[in-house]
């Protein structure tokens, strides 16, 4: 079976550093790129940025260049996407999705719940 | 960036109906557009890409149709399991890739 199982909740506190994880199973993962989709709470879809696994070839969302980083590491099959410092508007449920280039997001984590409060 | 706009953003309709929603993009994205059905507390799942083409496994009720920048998800008999809030997404070309606001399918 074809999926994307991503890390559990999450509750931080203003100014601190996280890194969320997915990982692929059932599929070659180097070679279907995984993106990343944040929802706020009670809000809509917003595409944040992907990565191709197999050479790493990373993009951004202009809204979310510079407040977040995509990587991924090709031996575990395993995306991760990460904040340095985190805000309360960091607070959302988090998707990774898998998708071919030119194609839909065809396969969906779970999602990660992601808590930023003092 | 590609501007999509859906509507309505919400909608009252009855098991059995007909239901149409649409979305229209701020320039032509060469029918590279995708539905997504998302439940309450659940991930979205993927309706229909490239405008028509239904993904396995979705009831055949679901369609797509468009060409341009307009396009249309029609349920062509409202099911009491699509209740449910969808989006359209386009990707065309390069990122970034946007999503509409979404539509909320409720009971009558």
């Amino acid at each position: 079976e074809v999926q994307l199982v991503q890390s559990g909740a999450e509750v931080k506190k203003p100014g601190e550093s996280l890194k969320i994880s997915c990982k692929g199973s059932g599929y070659s993962f180097t070679s279907y790129w995984i993106g990343w989709v944040r929802q706020m709470p009670g809000k809509g879809l917003e595409w944040m940025g992907i990565i191709y696994p197999g050479d790493s070839d990373t993009r951004y969302s202009p809204s979310f260049q510079g407040q977040v980083t995509i990587s991924a590491d090709k031996s575990i099959s395993t995306a991760y996407l990460q904040w340095s410092s985190l805000k309360a508007s960091d607070t959302a449920m988090y998707y990774c999705v898998r998708h071919e280039s030119g194609n839909a997001f065809d396969i969906w984590g779970q999602g990660t719940m992601v808590t930023v409060s003092s | 960036d590609i501007q999509m706009t859906q509507s309505p953003s919400s909608l009252s309709a009855s098991v059995g109906d007909r239901v149409t929603i649409t979305c229209r993009a701020s320039q032509g994205i060469s029918n590279s557009l995708a539905w997504y059905q998302q439940k309450p507390g659940k991930a979205p799942k993927l309706l229909l890409y490239a405008a028509s083409r239904l993904e396995s496994g979705v009831p055949s009720r679901f369609s797509g149709s468009g060409s341009g920048t307009d396009y249309t998800l029609t349920i062509s008999s409202l099911q009491p399991e699509d209740f449910a809030t969808y989006y359209c997404q386009q990707y065309y070309s390069t990122p970034p890739w946007t999503f509409g606001q979404g539509t909320k399918v409720e009971i009558k």
